[in-house]
C-alpha cells in the first residue's frame, strides 16, 4: 500500500524567501509522485510529477522537487516566494499502471509581505 | 479546450436524502475518477471508471455508487446522506488505459456538498 506524509500542516514564509514543503512517501513498488496546488474554492492543479525519469523535476510557476529514494522524500521547493503562491499544496503517490492517487493531508502556504 | 466540468458547483441536501453529482471529462479521456475532500484534509479516492467499467474502489460504504456513460461522462450517487458526507467532491479525468503509465489526472473545480 502507498501512503504520503506531509510534514507541517501550515508553512509561513516572507515574500522573496525560499519555499520548502516536505513530503515523505511509503510504497512497496517504485512510485509515481505528484505535487498539486489548490487555490480557495477551486480544484487541484498539477505543479509537477516524477515518473522514474530525472530525479530533479521542474514544474510550473518556478517550483521544483527532487526525488530521493534513500530518504523516501519528494520535497517541493521554490527559490523566491511570491504572494500568488499562497495556497494549499498536496503531495500524492500512485503506482505504475494505476490511476488511483493517494494524497497527503496538505500544507497551507502563507506568504507574508 | 474545455477542461473537466462538474455540476452543480454547490448543493445543499438534508440528512437521509440522495444526491447525484455529474462530471464531464476532457475530450478524448476515457478514465474518470472521483475523490472526496473533507474540509482540512487531502482528497480521498472513491472510484475509478474506465470504458464504463469500475476499475477501482476506495474504502467507502455501499451508499456511494457511480457509473460511466458511453460518452465517458460520469455520475456519482450518494444515498441516505449523513452529515459526514459534507465535502468537496472532485472528479478527475485522464487518458489512462490498462498498461499505460505516466498518465496525468486533470481535476475539475468540484461540487461542494453540504448536508444539513
Amino acid at each position: 500500500a502507498q501512503s504520503v506524509t506531509q510534514l507541517g500542516s501550515h508553512v509561513s514564509v516572507s515574500e522573496g524567501a525560499l519555499v520548502l514543503l516536505r513530503c515523505n512517501y511509503s510504497s512497496s513498488v517504485p512510485p509515481y509522485l505528484f505535487w498539486y496546488v489548490q487555490y480557495p474554492n477551486q480544484g487541484l492543479q498539477l505543479l509537477l510529477k516524477y515518473t522514474s525519469a530525472a530525479t530533479l523535476v521542474k514544474g510550473i510557476n518556478g517550483f521544483e522537487a527532487e526525488f530521493k529514494k534513500s530518504e523516501t522524500s519528494f520535497h517541493l521547493t521554490k527559490p523566491s516566494a511570491h504572494m500568488s503562491d499562497a495556497a494549499e499544496y498536496f503531495c500524492a503517490v500512485s503506482i505504475q499502471g494505476a490511476q488511483k492517487l493517494v494524497f497527503g493531508q496538505g500544507t497551507r502556504l502563507t506568504i507574508n509581505p | 479546450d474545455a477542461g473537466v466540468t462538474q455540476s452543480p458547483t454547490h448543493l445543499i441536501k438534508t440528512r437521509g436524502q440522495q444526491v447525484t453529482l455529474r462530471c464531464s471529462p476532457i475530450s478524448g479521456h476515457k478514465s474518470v475518477s472521483w475523490y472526496q475532500q473533507v474540509l482540512g484534509q487531502g482528497p480521498q479516492f472513491i472510484f475509478q471508471y474506465y470504458e464504463k467499467e469500475e476499475r477501482g474502489r476506495g474504502n467507502f460504504p455501499d451508499r456511494f455508487s457511480a457509473r460511466q456513460f458511453p460518452n465517458y461522462s460520469s455520475e456519482l450517487n450518494v444515498n441516505a446522506l449523513l452529515l459526514g458526507d459534507s465535502a468537496l467532491y472532485l472528479c478527475a479525468s485522464s487518458d489512462w488505459r490498462q498498461g499505460k503509465s505516466r498518465t496525468e489526472a486533470f481535476f475539475g473545480q468540484g461540487t461542494r456538498l453540504t448536508v444539513v
